[in-house]
């Protein structure tokens, strides 16, 4: 199984939109609506911020969003603030019954 | 308010066997499958295994080949993870997390163990 791929890193703003991105395959990313991405501060665990492709938590700010197209999903955030800074992992259900996570996408913000 | 708090982390010797921890509060311990994730100095999560809210199911990343075994204990609320055979790229902070309506879905995370495997 090898890592969905994200950007090693994006940058904006305050007040800009993001996009990060997240590719699989077919057997991953765009065979499931199973998609969820993570923020991680330093020194933090993982904080869930989206599930199944486009649905935030209880909590979650609504400039948080998901989609797909395909075999590659996306996160993006919208009205960039300085407290987003921090890194994103996009995760998917793969074949037989497991889970691949991306390899991660620092995100700064300017 | 759910609680993970993992131990049993520490520094080991190659080809040596820890036994992890993960204690839960808060929640119907037996109702949620739980995860372990895992973070190697650095570097991005990593899934390591599923186990099913009754126990009976488990399943692995490939990369654990056998030396890994996720078990529970639903009377104390409590998440095991054995492993063996220990490598120095098996280094690194290990998570329990709840699972949700999918196995994608990790809900509530510990703070994380850190094992060093280093000789």
């Amino acid at each position: 199984q090898s890592a969905l791929t994200q950007p090693a890193s994006v940058s904006g703003s305050p007040g800009q939109s993001i996009t990060i991105s997240c590719s699989g395959t077919s057997s991953d990313v765009g065979g499931y609506n199973y998609v969820s991405w993570y923020q991680q501060h330093p020194g933090k665990a993982p904080k869930l911020m989206i599930y199944d492709v486009s649905n935030r938590p209880s909590g979650v700010s609504n400039r948080f969003s998901g989609s797909k197209s395909g075999n590659t999903a996306s996160l993006t955030i919208s009205g960039l603030q300085a407290e987003d800074e921090a890194d994103y992992y996009c995760s998917s259900y793969a074949s037989s019954s497991t889970v691949i996570f991306g390899g991660g996408t620092k995100l700064t913000v300017l | 308010e759910v609680q993970l708090v993992e131990s049993g982390g520490g520094l080991v010797q190659p080809g040596g066997s820890l036994r992890l921890s993960c204690a839960a509060s808060g929640f119907t311990f037996n109702n949620y499958a739980m995860s372990w994730v895992r973070q190697a100095p650095g570097k991005g999560l990593e899934w390591v295994s599923v186990i099913s809210g009754s126990g009976d199911n488990t399943y692995y990343a490939d990369f654990v080949k056998g030396r890994f075994t996720s078990s529970r204990d639903n009377n104390s609320k409590t998440l095991y993870l054995q492993i063996n055979t220990l490598r120095a790229e098996d280094t690194a902070v290990y998570y329990c997390a709840t699972v949700g309506s999918s196995w994608s879905i990790f809900d509530y995370w510990g703070q994380g163990t850190l094992v060093t495997v280093s000789s």
